[in-house]
């Protein structure tokens, strides 16, 4: 199975400022289509997740901006550029291209 | 407005049955691959299954396959879970997904229903 390995596990974030988690995988995520199905998830507690982000760099609709992806082959990156308090919570990054399609172990995103 | 709801969940001793139920509306359902993301307590997610929207195909994680069976009934927009053969391991938060490409990670997540394996 392909390991996704997210860092940091824990990220506290002062309000406004940047955040950045990091998602690598145990083997490349480009497809044969030639699409890279890495996407990031978001987490409230008591909530199931959301997708953020698809195909490593587009935006859900009603994402906020603030959101972006980045990446390719076996790494990737979510940045928060402005850490607002609705984005507490547990990010999950996830490949779709080889299955079992596998999630990241989940990165804690509390506020300082 | 998409809207999948989960049931069947509940308590079941090691080695027994359960099957879960997921109702689908909003969409066209056979459209739709549709599939089962699980939670255990405090911990990350894992995809269980998935099946194609036509049923055609099905794929299972290695921990439940033989034990699990997934299906759905595209003429009453219904997803199913079989689970039999229940661990302790399979104690968890069972998700219906949807989206129009799973690979991509499912956009449309049910609320869970719990499966606790316990004797």
């Amino acid at each position: 199975d392909v390991v996704m390995t997210q860092s940091p596990l824990s990220l506290p974030v002062t309000l406004g400022q940047p955040a950045s988690i990091s998602c690598r995988s145990s083997q490349s995520l480009v497809n044969s289509d030639r699409n890279t199905y890495l996407s990031w998830f978001h987490q409230r507690p008591g909530q199931s997740p959301r997708r953020l982000i698809y195909k490593v760099t587009e935006r859900d609709s009603g994402v906020p901006d603030r959101f972006s992806g980045s990446g390719s082959g076996t790494d990737f990156t979510l940045k928060i550029s402005r850490v607002e308090a609705e984005d507490v919570g547990v990010y999950y990054c996830m490949q779709g291209t080889h299955w079992p399609w596998t999630f990241g172990q989940g990165t804690k995103v509390e506020i300082k | 407005e998409v809207q999948l709801l989960e049931s069947g969940g509940g308590l079941v001793q090691p080695g027994g049955s359960l099957r879960l139920s997921c109702a689908a509306s909003g969409f066209t359902f056979s459209s739709f691959g549709m599939g089962w993301v699980r939670q255990a307590p405090g911990k990350g997610l894992e995809w269980v299954s998935f099946i194609y929207g036509d049923g055609s195909a099905t794929f299972y994680a290695d921990s439940v396959k033989g034990r699990f069976t997934i299906s759905r009934d595209n003429s009453k927009k219904m997803l199913y879970l079989q689970m039999d053969s229940l661990r302790a391991e399979d104690t968890a938060v069972f998700h219906c997904t949807t989206g129009s490409s799973l690979r991509s990670g499912p956009e449309y997540w049910g609320q869970g229903t719990l499966v606790t394996v316990s004797s």
